[in-house]
């Protein structure tokens, strides 16, 4: 199957600081990425789809000022964290769209745990 | 939006035992992907079935599109099959999935 990297796989910030999460698509292009979060022992829930080369469409409630979204190129998309609070700290997941055997099947990453102090 | 229902929240099974999980979903979908997410939260394709039936070892998956409902067998289940297992679904092709609140299996040896 397809392969999804993310990069870090862990990070501790202080608050008031920003954080960029790297989500790799490693052997397919992608023009659809999607961002996910998820609190301890809760579902995944959508923040945003990121398109390639335009403005990501974030969902309702999600700050986009404070959740930066760039798909610059058609493997890479990533999250950044602006001013980042405790209340952000959370288990961030991306997955990506790979329509190369034709079912819309989509491949999550391994996950990145943010954790505001 | 859509909705997405899974049962049992909770599974307690001693190893070899055989367990089935449903996720009922409230409207028509294009995809239906089951997941195994594991305990360092990596979430495992399992299935791709947004309709009929596929097997893959000891699991198999059955999507009824027209009774909106999709279930997952694990037969025989082993201690490494412990983890929360998540169905998620989306409307139209291209669009994002929405996760159930999964089930979470514990097996014990």
């Amino acid at each position: 199957g397809a392969v999804v990297s993310q990069h870090p796989s862990r990070v501790i910030c202080k608050s008031g600081t920003s954080v960029k999460i790297e989500c790799r698509s490693l052997d397919f292009q992608a023009t659809t990425m999607f961002w996910y979060r998820q609190f301890p022992k809760k579902s995944l829930m959508l923040m945003a789809t990121s398109n390639e080369g335009s403005k990501a469409t974030y969902e309702q409630g999600v700050e986009k000022d404070k959740f930066l979204i760039n798909h610059a190129s058609l493997t890479l998309s990533t999250l950044t964290v602006t001013s980042a609070h405790p209340e952000d700290s959370s288990f961030y997941i991306c997955s990506a769209r790979d329509q190369r055997e034709g079912p819309d099947t989509q491949y999550f990453g391994p996950g990145t745990r943010l954790t505001v102090l | 939006g859509i909705q997405v229902e899974q049962s049992p929240p909770d599974l307690i099974l001693q190893e070899g035992a055989n367990s089935t999980l449903r996720c009922n979903f409230s409207d028509s979908v294009n995809n239906l992907q089951w997941f195994h997410q594991n305990p360092w939260g990596q979430l495992i394709n399992l299935f791709y079935i947004p309709s009929g039936t596929k097997q893959n070892g000891r699991l198999s998956a059955t999507t009824v599109a027209t009774e909106r409902y999709s279930l997952l067998y694990i037969s025989s289940s082993q201690t490494t099959d412990s983890g929360v297992y998540f169905c998620a679904v989306s409307r139209q092709a291209g669009t994002a999935l929405i996760f159930g609140k999964g089930t979470t299996l514990s097996v014990s040896s």
